[in-house]
């Protein structure tokens, strides 16, 4: 089945730097990923998606960048804030339509 | 606030015994999926309705089971709880069948399973 991992646990950033969060997946035919923003005791939200068409998206203050040929994602968050504190997951819409998530990287951002 | 209720916010329960999980999606919306989370495993995806009828299952035990009513609301009905079961279970909404549209995630409940 598909696998998808991130690289570190945790991360933690120095308010106003820049934050990059990393994932790994397995299934090549996945052709639809979300990085979704976790905070403590709620639920996940979503922050940005990407098609497998593309190679990079641009949102607020956060950008994904996909590369097939190594299937990875990553997730920069520009200048980061206190309120970016949070567990940050990738998912993948892999096999039977469903999704696939990560273990979740926590980040903290030190003020 | 994604618009999607979960009810109960907290269960705490007992082994063997069943216990059922509500979620209302957000106005408009007639997609419902269910997800397990726990601390070694991260968000498991359970199953999904679209309006009325399941469209997909994931990891979901047999133990478990879930619909989706007319009025688009959804339960999830977990039996013969194990310790194992103590997670936090999240529904999710999206307006249509497909997927790759956002899900919008409720608060969750967190069930323990003494």
């Amino acid at each position: 089945g598909e696998s998808v991992g991130l690289h570190l646990p945790t991360l933690s950033v120095q308010e106003g730097d820049n934050s990059i969060i990393n994932c790994a997946y397995s299934n090549s035919a996945s052709d639809y990923f979300i990085w979704y923003k976790q905070e403590s005791g709620k639920g996940p939200q979503f922050i940005i998606d990407i098609r497998s068409n593309m190679d990079k998206r641009q949102g607020q203050r956060v950008t994904v960048l996909l590369n097939k040929t190594v299937k990875h994602l990553s997730l920069q968050i520009a200048a980061t804030q206190p309120g970016d504190s949070a567990v940050y997951f990738c998912a993948e819409n892999g096999s039977g339509n469903q999704f696939y998530f990560g273990t979740g990287t926590s980040l903290t951002v030190i003020p | 606030d994604s618009g999607v209720t979960q009810t109960p916010k907290h269960l705490i329960t007992a082994t063997g015994q069943r216990v059922t999980l509500r979620c209302s999606p957000r106005s408009g919306d007639l997609s419902v999926y269910w997800y397990q989370q726990s601390l070694d495993q991260g968000l498991q995806f359970l199953i999904h309705y679209y309006n009325g009828e399941e469209r997909a299952k994931g990891n979901i035990l047999e133990r478990f089971s879930a619909q989706q009513f007319p009025d688009l609301h959804s339960e999830l009905n977990l039996s013969s709880l194990e310790l194992g079961d103590s997670a936090l279970y999240f529904c999710a909404s999206s307006p249509r069948w497909d997927p790759q549209e956002t899900q919008y995630f409720g608060p969750g409940t967190r069930l323990l399973v003494l």
